[in-house]
């Protein structure tokens, strides 16, 4: 059971460069999460999907884009790398459980994908 | 709005030593609480949780964590330290169900010596 896989783990790219990253998740979960993890900051959220085919935005959502066509993959897109980018993301899936009172969401957590833009 | 604190930056501390790493919550109501850990390299990964009840809650790798309302604190602790528990870790919590609406501390380092 690999839970939640991020790709690549690593990337450099120029300012003004296009990529996507890729969040595949083999527990069936629901919601699935973009966060990036910058120093000090703790993880803030992207966007996020509670479904597919659905898409919001979350805390720091400007430019970024995503899509959940699929349940299982999350893609996270950067049409014009800024310097700013740079960070660490994470993607994270998660269920209500039925078993934890009222129902609260667990989140599972990928291993990251460092991103550096110069 | 809501926020997660964590007072200390970067701990150190002696393998064998005992471990508490703080956590403040601002809400109106109480939230629930969560400890992740994320090792170099890694996500995170879940310690343990406070939704209700009990306010002394046991979680993974020997943690615990006390839900103090009065103080609207939230602290690991730990008897005793390994190096293997050199880690960052992250203070989290969320006032319903949804992921979404999770809240993070900034984290604190943790540094073992030997």
């Amino acid at each position: 059971n690999a839970g939640v896989t991020q790709t690549p783990k690593f990337r450099v790219l120029k300012t003004g460069q296009s990529m996507t990253l890729l969040c595949a998740q083999d527990m069936n979960h629901e919601y699935m999460y973009w966060y990036r993890q910058d120093p000090g900051m703790g993880l803030r959220l992207i966007h996020y999907s509670v479904g597919e085919g659905t898409t919001a935005k979350g805390e720091v959502p400007d430019g970024y884009n995503v899509s959940r066509l699929k349940k299982q993959n999350f893609l996270l897109g950067l049409e014009s790398a800024a310097p700013s980018q740079t960070s660490v993301y994470f993607c994270a899936s998660g269920f209500q459980s039925l078993t934890i009172p009222a129902g609260a969401n667990v989140l599972t957590f990928g291993a990251g994908s460092r991103l550096t833009v110069l | 709005a809501q926020s997660v604190t964590q007072p200390d930056i970067h701990i150190t501390v002696s393998e064998g030593a005992s471990l508490e790493l703080r956590c403040n919550y601002s809400y109106g109501a109480t939230p629930y609480l969560f400890w992740y850990v994320q090792s170099p390299g890694q996500g995170l990964q879940l310690l343990l949780k406070y939704f209700s009840g009990d306010t002394l809650v046991q979680g993974i790798k020997g943690f615990e964590a006390e839900f103090k309302r009065s103080q609207s604190s939230f602290n690991l602790r730990k008897p005793s330290v390994h190096w293997s528990d050199a880690a960052e870790y992250f203070c989290a919590s969320t006032l319903d169900n949804y992921g979404q609406n999770f809240v993070f501390g900034p984290g604190t380092r943790l540094s073992v010596l030997p």
